[in-house]
C-alpha cells in the first residue's frame, strides 16, 4: 500500500523559509510511472497546487509561486522536499505531498498533510 | 489562465437525492476534468478523472459528465457519508487549477 507523509515544522517566522519533506512508502519515487506534487490549502480556504516534478528534475510550478519555491527530490532516501522561501502570513497552510501520473494526470494519492504557521 | 468556476458554493439536500455540482472553464480542456472529495480534517480524495471516469474504490452513486468548459459531477442518491467539499480541477497544460470548492450538506 503506498502511503505519503509530510514532515517539518509547524510555525516559521515571517521572512524565514518553510521547509517540509514527503516520505513515500510503498512506491519508488524513481517510478518512471509519477510525478510528485505539493498542494497547499489555507485554513478553510481552496486547494492551490505549488509545484510538480519528476525524479529526474523535470518541474512544473505554479506561476504565482515559482520565483519563491524550490523542490527536490531524493532518491536514495526515497521522499521529496519543499522549500518555499520569504513566506508571509499569506503561506500559513495545510501543506499536502501527493503523487500524479505523468503526462496530464491528476493527483491520485495524497499524504494527510501538515500544517504550518508563519507567525513571529 | 484558465479559471474553474464551480456552482453552487454550497449545498444542502436530503438523503437520497440526486445533487448535482457544475464546473465551468473559462477556456476548453477537453475531457482534462478531475472531481476530488474532502471531508473535514482529511486529505482530498480523487473520485473521477477524465471528466466521467470513477477512480477505483469510489461509490457508484457517483458520476461524472462533460467536455470543453462545462462539466458536472452528479450523486444519484446522496448518503450521509457523502457531507465533503468538492473540488473540481483542471490538469492539462502542466497548470493544475482548482476551483473554489462546493460544500455539500444533509438537510
Amino acid at each position: 500500500q503506498v502511503q505519503l507523509q509530510e514532515s517539518g515544522p509547524g510555525l516559521v517566522k515571517p521572512s524565514e523559509t518553510l521547509s517540509l519533506t514527503c516520505n513515500v512508502s510503498g512506491d519508488s519515487i524513481s517510478s518512471h510511472s509519477h510525478y510528485w506534487v505539493w498542494i497547499r490549502q489555507p485554513p478553510g480556504k481552496g486547494l492551490e497546487w505549488i509545484v510538480s516534478m519528476y525524479y529526474s528534475g523535470s518541474t512544473f510550478y505554479s506561476p504565482s509561486l515559482k520565483s519563491r519555491v524550490t523542490m527536490s527530490v531524493d532518491t536514495s532516501k526515497n521522499q521529496f522536499s519543499l522549500e518555499l522561501i520569504s513566506v508571509t502570513a499569506a503561506d500559513t497552510a495545510i501543506y499536502y505531498c501527493a503523487r500524479q501520473g505523468r503526462g496530464a494526470s491528476p493527483f491520485d494519492l495524497w499524504g494527510q498533510g501538515n500544517l504550518v504557521i508563519v507567525s513571529s | 489562465d484558465i479559471q474553474m468556476t464551480q456552482s453552487p458554493s454550497s449545498l444542502s439536500a436530503s438523503v437520497g437525492d440526486r445533487v448535482t455540482i457544475t464546473c465551468r472553464a473559462s477556456q476548453d480542456i477537453s475531457h482534462y476534468l478531475a472531481w476530488y472529495q474532502q471531508k473535514p480534517g482529511k486529505p482530498p480524495r480523487l473520485l473521477i478523472y477524465a471528466a466521467s471516469t470513477l477512480q477505483s474504490g469510489v461509490p457508484s452513486r457517483f458520476s461524472g459528465s462533460g467536455s470543453g468548459t462545462d462539466f458536472t459531477l452528479t450523486i444519484s442518491s446522496l448518503q450521509p457519508e457523502d457531507v465533503s467539499t468538492y473540488y473540481c480541477q483542471k490538469y492539462n497544460g502542466a497548470l493544475y487549477t482548482f476551483g473554489q470548492g462546493t460544500k455539500l450538506e444533509i438537510k
